[in-house]
């Protein structure tokens, strides 16, 4: 059984350009949470998302960010005209039912912004 | 409003000896606790979950215990060694609701 699987692994992009980033969740696993790491901190939480639902976004920035967990294909988290303050490496996480079990991580994404 | 606080924030301790890190948390009312390791530059790794109901999880060198009714939980490395180096987060998975909430890490050296 793969486990979560997250490309790509580094990501640059120039300002004012978009970022998508790809999720594919463990096999079985219907829930996928988001999270940002910025340099030095901790992991914050951003979006949790089952088959075509998105259940809390509560962390999401309002503008310029979105995400997606279609009934085919992997979860994509959508970073529209990125700022340099968007450099941060982005986890996600799957897990069979929603956080009550065990939350596996994927390897993350790279994002630089120059 | 979950806090996820963890001490100490750095540790250096000689190979061989037994450590306690520690993380606290401000909502008593989670579904489970998890401990994970993150190595520089890399993803997380889960070491330890504690569902809300239980005291402790074991794992090999690893030991972590949740008391709710004080909002702490400990990890307990013992025989550190090298390779254990990393950074060590507990995070908590709160009832009512869907985030996650993580603390900010302690992170620990292992000296040869």
């Amino acid at each position: 059984n793969a486990g979560v699987m997250q490309n790509p692994r580094h990501l640059v992009r120039r300002r004012g350009q978009e970022a998508r980033l790809r999720c594919s969740p463990m096999k079985g696993h219907s829930h996928v949470y988001w999270y940002r790491q910025l340099p030095e901190e901790g992991l914050k939480f951003m979006v949790y998302l089952q088959k075509e639902n998105i259940i809390d976004e509560s962390g999401m920035p309002k503008e310029r960010f979105s995400a997606e967990f279609p009934k085919e294909g992997p979860s994509i988290l959508r970073i529209q005209q990125v700022v340099r303050g968007d450099s941060a490496a982005y986890f996600c996480a799957s897990s069979p039912l929603r956080g009550i079990d065990e939350q596996y991580f994927g390897p993350g994404t790279r994002l630089t912004v120059t | 409003k979950q806090e996820v606080t963890q001490i100490p924030a750095a540790l250096s301790v000689p190979e061989g000896e037994n450590l306690v890190l520690n993380c606290s948390f401000t909502d008593s009312a989670i579904y489970n606790l998890q401990w994970f390791r993150q190595d520089p530059g890399k993803g997380l790794t889960s070491l330890l979950l504690i569902q809300s109901s239980q005291r402790e999880q074991t794992s090999g060198r690893l030991n972590a215990s949740l008391d709710k009714s004080s909002g702490r939980s400990t990890l307990y490395i013992a025989a550190s060694q090298p390779g254990d180096s990393a950074t060590y987060l507990c995070a908590a998975f709160n009832t009512g609701g869907f985030k996650t909430i993580f603390g900010a890490g302690t992170r620990l050296f292992v000296k040869a």
